[in-house]
């Protein structure tokens, strides 16, 4: 595709309840990177993967957020029992690949709200 | 701990040239990135140090310092379209982009 896209582009969503939230990233792009920001604040890393392996998942906030990558594309975040500390903007980036110098595309983010 | 720290809130004229800050602590470090980020959207990149300098892209510059642990992002010839926040972000020994809170510019006419 253009670019990276995400779905939903709003969740809202009740304490408790389970949420899933996909990222497609731009074709190609071996490396993806799931992030979390909260209302004025910065980026919050929470996985990054290199194809179908996430090398790293010491960003997860909790044992709640799981996040797999299928096919070396498609990618989904499963947030369970939701917190309303959950609640925030998540961003899908995607890159050529994991180096230092590739620029990360973003898409336009899901936004978690958790009554 | 990692941390960078960028002034919260930077204000200035239409036409003038402005320089956000940015001081970084981070285990390992590959390089210093820019992006922009406008209220509702998401961020979009603007520049890449990974050596000391400064690199040059149309009106924008971002400088590096590694003795320093210190960069900074210049805009030239402001215009209301630059108003938005702005991240550096380090990219540390495990490929993790660490991002400030943001700089948040806000241009007067």
């Amino acid at each position: 595709g253009a670019g990276v896209s995400q779905s939903p582009s709003n969740k809202v969503t009740e304490k408790g309840k389970d949420v899933e939230l996909r990222c497609d990233p731009i074709s190609g792009h071996t490396a993806l990177y799931w992030y979390r920001q909260s209302l004025g604040q910065g980026l919050e890393f929470l996985i990054y993967f290199q194809g179908n392996s996430a090398p790293d998942k010491s960003g997860l906030p909790s044992d709640r957020f799981s996040a797999e990558r299928t096919g070396g594309s498609v990618s989904t975040l499963t947030i369970q029992r939701t917190q309303q500390e959950d609640s925030a903007v998540y961003l899908c980036a995607s890159a050529l690949s994991g180096g230092p110098n590739n620029e990360q595309f973003f898409g336009p983010g899901t936004r978690l709200t958790v009554l | 701990g990692q941390s960078l720290e960028q002034p919260s809130e930077v204000t200035a004229v239409e036409g003038a040239i402005v320089q956000i800050n940015c001081t970084y602590q981070t285990s390992g470090f590959y390089g210093l990135s820019w992006y922009q980020q406008h209220d509702g959207g998401a961020p979009t990149f603007l520049s890449y140090n990974a050596l000391d300098g400064l690199e040059e892209t149309g009106r924008f510059s971002s400088f590096l310092s590694r003795s320093d642990s210190y960069g900074y992002l210049l805009l030239q010839e402001l215009q209301m379209k630059d108003s938005a926040s702005y991240f550096c972000a380090v990219m540390d020994s495990n490929y993790q982009l660490i991002w400030g809170a943001g700089t948040k510019l806000i241009i007067k006419p």
